[in-house]
């Protein structure tokens, strides 16, 4: 069964504004970890944002936030004041219940292009 | 400090043939996983390796296998390559096996051809 589900496989956005990337997941864990990651064109996946699955709070890191609703099991990516430099595949990830040995899950991924 | 070296980076190898990729995780990471990233499959979980043994272990062959040295340094073994082999292999390390966040190489481009 698929985990993690990013609807959107291209997504275009204009320099300087803020763009969403959707992330969906499936788990009857109580305790699971999200993560979204970077993959430029070099190939290193760059991780950029983490949210457990007991914290309250949405985590956010500089221009990266991530929109956790727990209740609808979805983990959207906000991208504030996009760069050129943003331009690369996106990849949400899940590692279930973890204190088990449980590898991390990926999604299809998003690809975003942003326009000068 | 240096983060997750992958070698080779790029190679090319015929079917039948077999192949070693090493990765040596970030200074003081004990945990290594490997991926294997396609177009078609995306990325898909391959092994783990904790302390020199494999803790986890994804669904492919056992054409691949892996191991995981003293110091941390693991290697990938491919053996009797398939056209469908091509593909970015990648290694992760963390600092404990069950920490959540992985850092990444760049990855081996391996070809079959």
């Amino acid at each position: 069964a698929q985990k993690i589900t990013q609807t959107q496989p291209g997504m275009f956005v204009q320099e300087k504004e803020a763009v969403t990337l959707d992330c969906t997941y499936d788990t009857s864990d109580q305790s699971y970890g999200l993560f979204w990651y970077k993959q430029p064109s070099s190939g290193e996946m760059i991780f950029l944002i983490y949210q457990g699955s007991y914290d309250e709070q949405n985590a956010t890191e500089g221009r990266y936030s991530l929109n956790f609703q727990k209740a609808r099991k979805s983990a959207n990516l906000v991208i504030s004041a996009s760069q050129l430099g943003d331009s690369a595949m996106y990849f949400c990830a899940m590692r279930e219940g973890l204190y088990n040995n449980n590898d991390m899950r990926f999604g299809a991924g998003t690809r975003l292009t942003v326009k000068p | 400090k240096a983060g997750v070296t992958q070698t080779p980076r790029y190679l090319i190898k015929t079917r039948g043939q077999q192949v070693t990729l090493s990765c040596s995780p970030i200074s003081g990471h004990r945990s290594v996983s490997w991926y294997q990233q396609t177009p078609g499959q995306g990325l898909q979980f391959l092994f783990e390796y904790f302390s020199e043994t494999q803790r986890n272990k994804g669904n492919f062959p056992g054409r691949f296998s892996g191991r995981q040295f003293s110091n941390s340094r693991s290697e990938m073994n491919v053996s009797t390559l398939e056209l469908g082999d091509s593909a970015l292999y990648l290694c992760a390390s963390s600092f404990g096996l069950f920490t959540g966040e992985l850092f990444f190489g760049e990855g081996s481009r391996l070809t079959v051809l």
